[in-house]
């Protein structure tokens, strides 16, 4: 049972670039979601999802973008990378019911020069 | 609003009984959690308590909950090296599509 897969674990992106951070989870987990780590900043929700095809704005969403076309899989988009989205990303997935929290992906560390 | 506040840091002695406090401000959580963070690692689930619990005990943690206070508290008894990490706080709240309210997180140094 592999959880949540995030892919890749590490990139460097220079200014201006795109990218699209791949998340996938196979525990038929409806809710999705994309969290930002920046030091000693906790965890900032971007976007989260409550089911394929449906995607809302979390706590900073600018210069981000989702979609969920199937349970599995939630992408996040990163249009025209700056230096302020240097940061380490979360995936995590939960059920809708359950009462047991995220699961979380082990995190992509994303720097922009 | 909802927030969850942490302190910072904490440092302990191998063999020592840690204890990290996490408060919130929302009446209304339902389920309030701790989880684990390892370097370079995602979050892991530690232990969760449900609003009407006082008490919550898994092996070596002990999980309190004061809620009058809305004061939460994990109990890591005969603290190991191996439990070094940052522990973070977070509140579920009625409604809110079962999104969590964050604490910053403690981050727990274990001396030899």
């Amino acid at each position: 049972n592999a959880g949540v897969t995030q892919t890749p674990k590490f990139r460097i992106l220079k200014i201006g670039q795109s990218m699209t951070l791949q998340c996938t989870q196979d525990m038929n987990h409806n809710y999705m979601y994309w969290y930002r780590q920046d030091p000693g900043m906790g965890l900032k929700l971007i976007y989260y999802s409550v089911g394929a095809g449906i995607t809302d704005k979390g706590e900073v969403p600018n210069g981000y973008n989702v979609s969920r076309s199937t349970t599995e899989d939630f992408p996040l988009r990163l249009e025209l990378a700056a230096p302020s989205q240097t940061s380490v990303y979360f995936c995590a997935s939960s059920y809708s019911s359950t009462n047991y929290g995220y699961t979380f992906g082990s995190g992509t560390r994303l720097t922009v020069v | 609003g909802e927030d969850v506040e942490q302190s910072l840091f904490l440092s302990v002695r191998e063999g020592d009984s840690s204890v990290i406090n996490c408060t919130y401000t929302d009446s209304s959580s339902t389920y309030l959690y701790w989880y684990k963070q390892e370097p370079g690692a995602g979050l892991q689930l530690l232990t969760y308590i449900f609003s009407n619990m006082d008490m919550k005990q898994d092996q070596r943690l002990t999980v309190l909950l004061n809620k009058k206070d809305k004061h939460l508290s994990l109990r890591i008894a005969d603290t190991q090296t191996g439990d070094s990490a940052i522990y973070f706080c977070a509140e579920r709240t009625a409604g809110n599509n079962r999104k969590l309210i964050w604490g910053l997180g403690t981050s727990l140094a274990v001396n030899p």
